[in-house]
């Protein structure tokens, strides 16, 4: 079942205690993105990536990190949490960035206290 | 940046009945999306329409595009109550890698 995965699905955590949360897709899109959902200010991305070791920020980068060095995976990297980061995080794939659909996971819950 | 805005924020409707959303945006567009959010879960996408096409059906599911005044509306007819959900506009958000997306419909059919 061609789909994207996110672990974890649900996260609370500590201020400054470095985590990562991993996102694969199995349908081998070149483009993949992460965006967070708050209240009120909809879906924002964070950081996108066009194809292996190619990333670029999104219009929320700060206190985030990815890389990309597998097709499949694009993990989400928050070095030094801060309550501000408290938020629903999603990633998606696509084939070809906005010019075609994205394909979302389920999404993350992070709690940063 | 806000690329797209839907309009209305919020809509309640009877069930049977139909359901339409706008979609402002700003910029030039190769394709406009709908998506559709069930409460905290992943986004599903609806419909892709491209710049050059004025209309596309789904289903249920119509969507116009006007790009002569940046504006798409999503038509859902004889609504259910398992498509209360929240639906959002998505267009290039200044460059081919970048997909913005608007706040969103919060559409709640009523049985």
């Amino acid at each position: 079942e061609a789909q994207v995965t996110q672990n974890p699905r649900y996260l609370i955590t500590v201020t400054g205690k470095k985590l990562t949360v991993t996102c694969s897709q199995n349908m081998n899109h070149e483009y993949m993105s992460w965006y967070r959902q708050d209240p009120g200010l909809g879906l924002r991305q964070i950081y996108y990536s066009m194809n292996v070791e190619v990333t670029d920020k999104g219009d929320v980068p700060e206190g985030y990190k990815v890389s990309r060095k597998e097709k499949r995976n694009f993990p989400l990297i928050l070095e030094s949490p801060s309550p501000n980061q408290t938020s629903l995080y999603f990633c998606a794939s696509s084939f070809s960035g906005s010019l075609s659909e994205q394909y979302f996971g389920p999404g993350t819950r992070l709690t940063v206290t | 940046s806000q690329q797209g805005e839907e309009d209305p924020q919020a809509l309640s409707i009877q069930e049977g009945e139909n359901a339409t959303m706008n979609c402002s945006y700003k910029t030039s567009i190769n394709n406009l999306q709908w998506y559709r959010q069930n409460s905290g879960r992943g986004l599903v996408h609806l419909i892709l329409i491209r710049s050059n096409e004025r209309e596309k059906h789904s289903g249920r599911l119509r969507v116009t595009l006007d790009t002569s005044k940046k504006s798409s509306s999503l038509l859902i007819t004889a609504s259910r109550a398992a498509d209360t959900a929240s639906y959002f506009c998505a267009t290039r958000g200044g460059s081919n890698y970048k997909l913005t997306f608007g706040k969103g419909t919060l559409l709640t059919v009523n049985p």
